[in-house]
């Protein structure tokens, strides 16, 4: 069965930690692998992951693929308050089509 | 551009009432995706078409569940009976596959059934 697990589940640091979430699948025909953001309302896109290390960066947060450990890491430096949020890990497959598995999530809380 | 469009944006409704869910996705997309979330069980992916012909319900928690996408800017899911079970937010999703993998989510639907 396709899964996706997130780590950790939730972790609370302070305004400028840096953070590293965990991403890994077991999948059957992988595509792709997205991270999303979602804070009261519905997730906004950050990342879309399709080739094993290359890192995609965007402002403070940055994302990597590692294809042979079956994994993603997703970084966010010096951290505000406005970073807390779920950070949800999803994977595409082409299976019949193309689905997409959602893990869990990490919830993230930022303390001023 | 307008995003996806969901309604209504609440429902509050008694067991055992039918229950509709609306969504227009963003035009151009041909996949249009059906996801619930709850707190027990995160985000979990329903039902999902490609140019408006559903190719993956196994996500459709049992009969009661039912969607449809008449054409390429509605799709509707329904829930007949409802059951308080089904409380959860609904969000309608939906992805161009010229542009990559990326799903964009409308506002969702926040479903209670007392």
């Amino acid at each position: 069965e396709d899964k996706v697990v997130q780590s950790p589940l939730s972790l609370v640091v302070h305004e400028g930690d840096t953070v590293t979430l965990n991403c890994s699948y077991e999948v059957t025909n992988f595509r792709s692998l997205l991270w999303y953001k979602q804070e009261k309302k519905a997730p906004t896109f950050l990342f879309m992951l399709t080739s094993s290390g290359i890192e995609k960066k965007s402002g403070r947060l940055s994302s990597i693929l590692d294809k042979k450990e079956l994994s993603s890491i997703l970084n966010i430096t010096a951290t505000q308050t406005g970073d807390s949020a779920i950070y949800l890990c999803a994977v595409g497959t082409n299976t019949g089509g193309f689905k997409t598995i959602f893990g869990a999530g990490t919830r993230l809380f930022v303390k001023a | 551009d307008a995003g996806v469009i969901q309604s209504p944006r609440h429902e509050v409704t008694e067991m055992g009432q039918e229950v509709t869910l609306r969504c227009k996705p963003i035009s151009g997309h041909d996949y249009l995706f059906w996801y619930r979330q709850t707190m027990m069980r995160g985000l979990e992916l329903l039902i999902y078409f490609n140019n408006n012909v559903p190719i993956d319900d196994s996500g459709m928690p049992e009969d009661r569940f039912s969607a449809k996408m008449p054409n390429a800017s509605f799709s509707t899911l329904k829930i007949q009976p409802s059951e308080p079970r089904d409380s959860a937010v609904y969000f309608c999703a939906s992805r161009n596959s010229g542009r990559g993998d990326t799903q964009y989510f409308g506002p969702g639907t926040r479903l209670t059934v007392l």
